[in-house]
């Protein structure tokens, strides 16, 4: 099971809106709407910041959405605050035996 | 406040086994399923295990499969991985995650406790 595909980094100024892709399969993304986006930190643990697909736990700011069109899941993030900057990942059930499938990760970089 | 706190990581030689515990606390143990996720240095985060509420299904990444055992006490909502044929590869952190209630995605995630194999 391959991981989804992610740009390696994404850039932007303080409030602009930026949109990270995840790209996966029909077996993963394409198949199920259990894609979900996590943020996380230099050296702590990843966050919940989107599930479902389009679903912000509580907590999150509504300036995290997520989105899916075929087999190609979108996180945006709205207003780019200088917290934002860390890595994100996507991630999916999958048909596959491995269950779970995390994306290769982007680097946000706030300018 | 759901917290969850993993502890045992360490030092091994390839070959040797560790034990990793994770105390869970701020929500029902037993209603949940659980999971162990990591990560290699550097590198992207992969599913390891998951566990249901009772401990009656076990899943693994095939290539910890024959090696790794997940376990669960949920008298003292802990959890648990045994790890034994260390490789080299395996050499990661590892976070204890919680299962979401009515998805399937990681929802809690404790700090992590870092494996490193190696002679």
């Amino acid at each position: 099971q391959s991981a989804l595909t992610q740009p390696a980094s994404v850039s932007g100024s303080p409030g602009q809106s930026i949109t990270i892709s995840c790209t996966g399969t029909s077996s993963d993304v394409g198949a199920f709407n259990y894609v979900s986006w996590y943020q996380q930190h230099p050296g702590k643990a990843p966050k919940l910041m989107i599930y479902d697909v389009n679903t912000r736990p509580s907590g999150v700011s509504n300036r995290f959405s997520g989105s899916k069109s075929g087999n190609t899941a979108s996180l945006t993030i709205s207003g780019l605050q200088a917290e934002d900057e860390a890595d994100y990942y996507c991630s999916s059930y999958t048909t596959s035996r491995t269950l779970y499938v995390f994306g290769t990760g982007t680097k946000v970089t706030v300018l | 406040e759901v917290q969850l706190a993993e502890s045992g990581g360490g030092l091994v030689q390839p070959g040797g086994s560790l034990r990793l515990s994770c105390a869970a606390s701020g929500f029902t143990f037993s209603s949940y399923w659980m999971s162990w996720v990591r990560q290699a240095p550097g590198k992207g985060l992969e599913w390891v295990a998951n566990i249901k509420e009772d401990g009656s299904e076990k899943y693994y990444v095939d290539s910890v499969k024959g090696r790794f055992t997940i376990s669960r006490d949920n008298a003292k909502s802990s959890l648990f991985l045994q790890m034994n044929s260390l490789r080299v590869e395996d050499t990661a952190v590892f976070y204890c995650a919680r299962l979401h209630s009515t998805s399937i995605v990681f929802d809690y995630w404790g700090q992590g406790a870092l494996v490193t194999v190696s002679s």
